[in-house]
């Protein structure tokens, strides 16, 4: 399978934990992002890189959230002390900027539930 | 916002049916993009369409854009029970410092009853 990955794709926590998730783009692609999605609603940007840089965070993303791409290839978002307004699917998608399109590639998700 | 809201929130059709759904959108857009989503899933790409472009088709999906009117309408011709999900449009910002995210709206969920 050469699409999106993201592990784990359900965690459950407690308030007060970190949680940290990975998300494992298309091999190709250069250009990573997270976004939060609580239910009826759709996705939320959070952040997005360009190859290892972080080129825009959303106010959404409070200090209690980090996110790196290291070498430019997988990345991993971290929250931390959660609290239950983080419960939500964490969502990831990649795609390759400098195509006339460009068009995100989604990965399955990460389920957060915060009890 | 720059967010596209779609329309109606909720859509209920029998099998061999057509669905149309709405979007619309606040500001100007380089082009917009209807995914789909299943119950609990990640989201599918379905179609892109530019500003430059007025209509286009893959196989029973067919998308129209008007950017006079700042809106865009999905239409899945002969629906299938196996349509059944949430379809979202999602707009581009074209202006530099939004480059690369998406909005979204809130979708519509779409059920075709076998």
């Amino acid at each position: 399978d050469t699409g999106v990955s993201q592990n784990p794709r359900h965690k459950i926590t407690k308030r007060g934990q970190n949680v940290t998730f990975r998300c494992d783009p298309i091999s190709e692609h250069n250009r990573l992002y997270w976004y939060r999605q609580t239910l009826g609603q759709g996705p939320e940007f959070l952040t997005y890189f360009q190859n290892e840089a972080q080129l825009e965070k959303s106010r959404l993303l409070s200090d209690r959230f980090s996110a790196e791409r290291p070498k430019g290839s997988f990345s991993t978002l971290e929250i931390q002390r959660t609290e239950q307004g983080d419960s939500a699917m964490y969502l990831c998608a990649s795609s390759f900027q400098g195509r006339a399109t460009d068009t995100q590639y989604f990965g399955p998700g990460t389920r957060l539930t915060v009890l | 916002s720059q967010q596209g809201e779609e329309d109606p929130q909720a859509l209920s059709i029998q099998e061999g049916e057509n669905a149309t759904m709405n979007c619309s959108y606040k500001t100007s857009i380089n082009n917009l993009q209807w995914y789909r989503q299943n119950s609990g899933r990640g989201l599918v790409h379905l179609i892109l369409i530019r500003s430059n472009e007025r209509e286009k088709h893959s196989g029973r999906l067919r998308v129209t854009l008007d950017t006079s009117k700042k809106s865009s309408s999905l239409l899945i011709t002969a629906s299938r029970a196996a349509d059944t999900a949430s379809y979202f449009c999602a707009t581009d910002g074209n202006r530099g410092s939004t480059l690369g995210r998406l909005y979204f709206g809130r979708g519509t969920q779409l059920t075709v009853w076998p």
